[in-house]
């Protein structure tokens, strides 16, 4: 079954407001990488955590690897209407070849 | 570069068809996978292939067929559709690894009636 869970499974919010998205393992995670689908378009890579602890930024974004590399977050600040979409965190359990898919978080924002 | 590219973008199929998902990329990358989307499933590897003439299988390989006879190709085949795998299809690639960045192609939605 799905090894990388995420929540909030949705999530809305007005303009300006904080967002954040949990990506949870039940095994521990080689690498993190997060993606952004737009509605009706394709997952694009937005960045890949590797270290534990790593923290990284992307203007508004903040990207964290935990400790234990089970979990991630991703942090949005001051969500804008060109947030929308649905943002996935995909990491390799169990080495080997297999890139695994959380179940994602769908943003909308509201003006 | 075209980057990623996914033939047809819609196809709508009956019960106990077969066919063939093209998927090509001209980045010259070792590492190909093939993935559906179903809604609050996110994405779910199908199969996957780290270069011409291997392939592997993902998470959900079943009812499914891949070959890589080549760098740039790696076709996905339906054998038998069913109305299970209504879904959208995704084809990625990336450098020589999952560790690198995946650059997704833009989509088949398949409906099998």
């Amino acid at each position: 079954g799905q090894q990388v869970m995420q929540i909030p499974q949705y999530q809305h919010v007005q303009e300006g407001e904080d967002f954040t998205t949990y990506c949870n393992s039940s095994t521990t995670l080689s690498n993190i990488q997060w993606y952004k689908q737009r509605p009706g378009g394709h997952p694009v890579f937005l960045i890949q955590l590797v270290k534990s602890g790593e923290v990284k930024k992307q203007k508004r974004l903040t990207f964290q690897f935990g400790e234990a590399k089970k979990n991630s977050s991703l942090h949005i600040t001051a969500t804008q209407t060109t947030d929308v979409g649905t943002y996935f965190c995909a990491g390799i359990t169990g080495g080997g070849n297999k890139l695994t898919f959380g179940t994602g978080t769908q943003l909308k924002v509201e003006l | 570069n075209a980057g990623v590219t996914q033939t047809p973008k819609f196809q709508v199929l009956k019960t106990g068809q077969s066919m063939t998902l093209q998927c090509a990329q001209d980045m010259n990358h070792e590492y190909m996978s093939w993935y559906r989307q179903d809604p609050g499933m996110g994405l779910r590897l199908i199969h996957y292939s780290v270069g011409a003439g291997i392939t592997d299988q993902g998470e959900v390989p079943n009812g499914y067929n891949v070959s890589r006879s080549t760098t740039e190709d790696f076709p996905l085949r339906l054998l038998s559709a069913a109305p299970s795998q209504t879904s959208v299809y995704f084809c990625a690639s990336g450098g020589t690894g999952p560790y690198n960045e995946q650059f997704f192609g833009p989509g088949t939605r398949l409906t099998v009636l």
